[in-house]
């Protein structure tokens, strides 16, 4: 079992709709989660980070996390053109992982104007 | 201030040959982390350096290792190439440990193709 999975798409929706990216993790003691962004051919960027349960907002972005079903998922609203990138999840692993920063593979975001 | 720089940005080698890329980190950052990165595996976790120690390892074999300098500078080595390694070797700085802000700076990659 991979230790982060994500549904790697492609997700396409529509210009001002919402778009839903998740995310699973394996390490029950994992503490923090993170999502970036990463352009076709550029490198990921840190768009949030969420330590807690429930949800965090940022914007156009809000970031949820359920601890106890081991899901983080990332929201979108109003998504435009320019949000069409690959959204990696990122976990810090816990003590079996030493903490390491984990990544999903990427889901890719279409956002059609 | 500057970003993560990364040389070289491509090289090709042949199988059997090793390479060395090197990784500049933001200015203050401790920490460099590498990755590789591949359409089939997403970005894998290769190694994390802080203050010249190796914290933090991946499950890559022991082709695959590095180094970090006194200036915080990094380098990665993979000796005796195969043909899957050819990929995008990323590198990103923290100030802490990566692993545990999880803010980490990209660099714009090295990609290195095997043949």
């Amino acid at each position: 079992q991979k230790e982060v999975e994500q549904n790697s798409g492609p997700l396409s929706v529509p210009e001002g709709a919402i778009a839903s990216l998740n995310c699973t993790y394996s390490d029950r003691v994992s503490q923090s989660f993170f999502w970036y962004r990463q352009y076709s051919g550029k490198s990921p960027e840190l768009i949030m980070s969420i330590y807690s349960n429930g949800d965090k907002e940022d914007g156009r972005f809000t970031a949820q996390l359920n601890k106890a079903s081991q899901y983080v998922s990332l929201l979108i609203r109003d998504s435009q053109p320019s949000d069409s990138a690959t959204y990696l999840c990122a976990v810090n692993g816990g003590m079996d992982s030493s903490y390491k920063l984990i990544f999903g593979s990427g889901t890719r975001l279409l956002v059609r104007p | 201030k500057a970003g993560v720089t990364q040389t070289p940005r491509y090289l090709i080698k042949t199988r059997g040959q090793q390479v060395t890329l090197s990784c500049s980190p933001i200015s203050g950052h401790r920490s460099v982390s590498w990755y590789q990165q591949t359409p089939g595996q997403g970005l894998q976790f290769l190694f994390e350096y802080f203050s010249e120690t190796q914290r933090n390892k991946g499950n890559f074999p022991g082709r695959f290792s590095g180094r970090q300098f006194s200036n915080s500078r990094s380098e990665m080595n993979v000796s005796t190439l195969e043909l899957g390694d050819s990929a995008l070797y990323l590198c990103a700085s923290s100030f802490g440990l990566g692993g545990n802000t999880g803010e980490l700076f990209f660099g714009e990659g090295s990609r290195l193709t095997v043949l």
